[in-house]
């Protein structure tokens, strides 16, 4: 079955470390997304990418970082520099990254920092 | 980005039609507007999107305004699995990358059997 995995599901780590988020697709497409939803609010896109090897910071990059070396790889990493880094964290990809393009959603890690 | 506004929640029975609204009085021409849901603890998932005229697929029916200020998403039969938010995204069909769903807090969806 095509689709967008993420692991793990629950991630816990203690505060000041870094910790690295999976997202693979075999779905062939292009355009990758990393969002972050907090309790009772929508998602906000922390990094985006066209293409292989290049990536764009979204609406919320500062304390993230993110790699695109392989078109069904988009791994993100929650580095020490995120102040409030608990939250829900969500892949999406689409085939190429226009506008009108559906974006298709990963299940999701939770990331609690204790 | 155009806004859209949306009641907060919504309440339906099991089996009949859920119409959701969402007012986007400040949308462009070339906005499309596309509805996403997410159930809980998942993944939003796309449900629907149209620009000018309503829209009908397999899971849902989109009316849109003829000035296109509101739309409404209907549920033809509600079921237990619909319970979800469903959101009302403005999606600028000229941006070529860098487009992003600009989620708002969307309604809250809730059948009963």
């Amino acid at each position: 079955d095509g689709g967008i995995t993420q692991s793990p599901k629950y991630l816990f780590r203690k505060e000041g470390q870094n910790v690295t988020l999976s997202c693979e697709q075999n779905l062939n497409h292009d355009a990758m997304y990393w969002y972050r939803q907090d309790p009772g609010q929508g998602l906000r896109l922390i990094y985006y990418s066209q293409i292989v090897n290049d990536f764009q910071k979204g609406d919320i990059a500062e304390g993230y970082s993110v790699s695109r070396e392989k078109k069904e790889s988009f791994p993100l990493t929650v580095t020490s520099a995120q102040k409030n880094p608990t939250a829900f964290y969500l892949c999406a990809s689409s085939i190429r990254g226009i506008s009108t393009d559906t974006q298709y959603f990963g299940p999701g890690t939770r990331l609690t920092v204790l | 980005d155009a806004k859209t506004t949306q009641p907060n929640s919504m309440e339906s029975n099991e089996e009949e039609p859920v119409h959701l609204p969402c007012n986007h009085s400040t949308i462009s021409g070339t906005d499309y507007i596309h509805w996403y849901r997410q159930l809980p603890s998942q993944g939003p998932e796309y449900v629907i999107h149209g620009l000018t005229s309503n829209v009908n697929n397999r899971m849902a029916s989109l009316a849109i305004a003829e000035d296109r200020k509101s739309s409404t998403l209907i549920l033809h039969r509600a079921t237990l699995r619909d319970a979800a938010v469903y959101y009302c995204i403005l999606r600028d069909g000229t941006r070529e990358y860098g487009n992003k769903l600009v989620f708002g807090a969307g309604t809250i969806l809730r059948v009963k059997s």
